[in-house]
């Protein structure tokens, strides 16, 4: 089956700085590939996912890129501000309407 | 967006008991849920689909006789921790994708279950 291996386990930045967590999965049929925002003890949120026919995706301070060739993927977080404090997760999966495959999660922490 | 809603949102059991989780999808019907356990600072590890009419298909390693999953409609899962231990203790997610959308999964607000 599928593995999603995430790195950094934790990244602490300060404010204005850019983040960037980056993920590998095994699954060369993987082509759907979403990022999770999860505050303290709430639930999981979309922010931004990408499939696999396009390379590079951006919303705002969000941007995610792919290779499929290398099967990583990458979250890239410009500007981060306090708000940006939590944990993220990549996630991977055959297609959008299949079971998704979690990375372990980064710790992101955004210092003033 | 979609709402996905969980209850109850905490439960405390005694060893030996059994719990039930519901997971509502409040705006919208899902065909498909899906439950996760995650562990504190951990990842969400998935553990059984809940197919609408049909039998929950369980990840390796996931007692179904343990976690037994309902899903009798389309806005209904339920997930019940029978016969509980304290190693049942954790936070139970689950998530739904409405039948009519892009693909995107909703999660509900999490069950932490913590068995005495």
């Amino acid at each position: 089956g599928e593995n999603v291996e995430q790195h950094p386990s934790t990244l602490s930045v300060q404010e204005g700085d850019s983040a960037v967590i980056k993920c590998t999965y095994s699954d060369s049929a993987s082509n759907y590939f979403p990022w999770y925002k999860q505050e303290l003890g709430k639930r999981p949120q979309l922010i931004i996912d990408i499939r696999s026919n396009v390379g590079e995706k951006k919303d705002q301070r969000i941007a995610v890129t792919l290779n499929k060739t290398a099967k990583h993927f990458s979250l890239h977080i410009t500007e981060t501000q306090p708000e940006d404090s939590a944990v993220y997760f990549c996630a991977a999966s055959t297609d959008s309407w299949g079971k998704l495959q979690f990375g372990a999660g980064t710790q992101v922490v955004v210092t003033p | 967006g979609a709402v996905v809603s969980q209850h109850p949102s905490w439960v405390i059991c005694k060893s030996g008991t059994s719990v039930k989780i519901e997971c509502r999808s409040l705006d919208f019907q899902a065909t498909t849920m899906f439950w996760y356990r995650q562990f504190p600072k951990q990842s969400l590890m998935l553990m059984a689909t809940s197919n609408e009419g049909s039998k929950a298909t369980y990840e390796q390693g996931v007692e179904k006789d343990k976690f037994l999953i309902n899903h009798a409609s389309l806005t209904l899962s339920t997930l019940t921790v029978t016969s509980a231990h304290p190693e049942d203790s954790s936070f139970y997610i689950c998530s739904a994708r409405p039948i009519a959308g892009g693909g995107e999964l909703f999660f509900g607000e999490g069950s932490r279950l913590t068995v005495l």
